[in-house]
């Protein structure tokens, strides 16, 4: 099992242009989530989704967009990319009823 | 919203020392987890505890779900350079029961001094 995978690893961003960061697991997991890291801070959830077609909103969601069309992907799309956005993007996914999430390598996004 | 105060923010040992670290919550969690974050990477589960009282043992690392459900504690004996990085509490409360959702501390850096 590769686990939780995210492309692209870097990305530079100018301001107003948008992108998509991709977010696969092969865990059969029903829950998933996508955070932000910004330096020295925690993690901050952004969008989690606890199965196919079903998503919610998390602590930071503004400026930010998802979808969940099967269990395996649930991709972050960001429409007009602003500075505040720049952080390290990291997805994570989980089993029904437990609380043990399994996190991706990480995106980091820079917007100039 | 929630909150989770994790102390030390850093910390500087020696090889061979023992570290102690804790994490203390606002709210009762149900669930208590600790992660360590290499340079570049994601966070990898460590320890996961859901009861309280609860002690549990992860080779070097020992962890703790407090007695009143709003503190956690992590400890690692006789550090080697491997432990470097940053640990993070997360927690999860009964009003996140099925989404699963958890709020992070925001994590204890340990560096070891040669």
């Amino acid at each position: 099992n590769a686990g939780v995978t995210q492309t692209p690893k870097f990305r530079i961003l100018k301001i107003g242009q948008s992108m998509t960061l991709q977010c696969t697991q092969d865990m059969n997991h029903n829950y998933m989530y996508w955070y932000r890291q910004d330096p020295g801070m925690g993690l901050k959830l952004i969008y989690y989704s606890v199965g196919a077609g079903i998503t919610d909103k998390g602590e930071v969601p503004n400026g930010y967009n998802v979808s969940r069309s099967t269990t395996e992907d649930f991709p972050l799309r960001l429409e007009l990319a602003a500075p505040s956005q720049t952080s390290v993007y990291f997805c994570a996914s989980s089993p029904r009823n437990t609380n043990e999430q399994f996190f991706g390598p990480g995106t980091r996004l820079t917007v100039l | 919203g929630q909150q989770l105060n994790q102390s030390p923010q850093s910390m500087f040992i020696q090889e061979g020392e023992d570290v102690s670290m804790n994490c203390t919550s606002s709210s009762i969690f149900n669930t208590w987890l600790w992660y360590k974050q290499d340079p570049g990477e994601g966070p990898v589960l460590l320890i996961a505890l859901y009861k309280a009282g609860e002690l549990t043992s992860n080779g070097r690392l020992t962890a703790q779900f407090g007695i009143t459900r709003k503190d956690s504690f992590l400890n690692i004996s006789a550090s080697i350079p491997s432990d470097v990085g940053i640990y993070f509490c997360a927690g999860r409360s009964e009003s996140n029961f099925g989404n699963e959702k958890l709020t992070f501390g925001t994590g204890t850096r340990l560096t070891i001094i040669p």
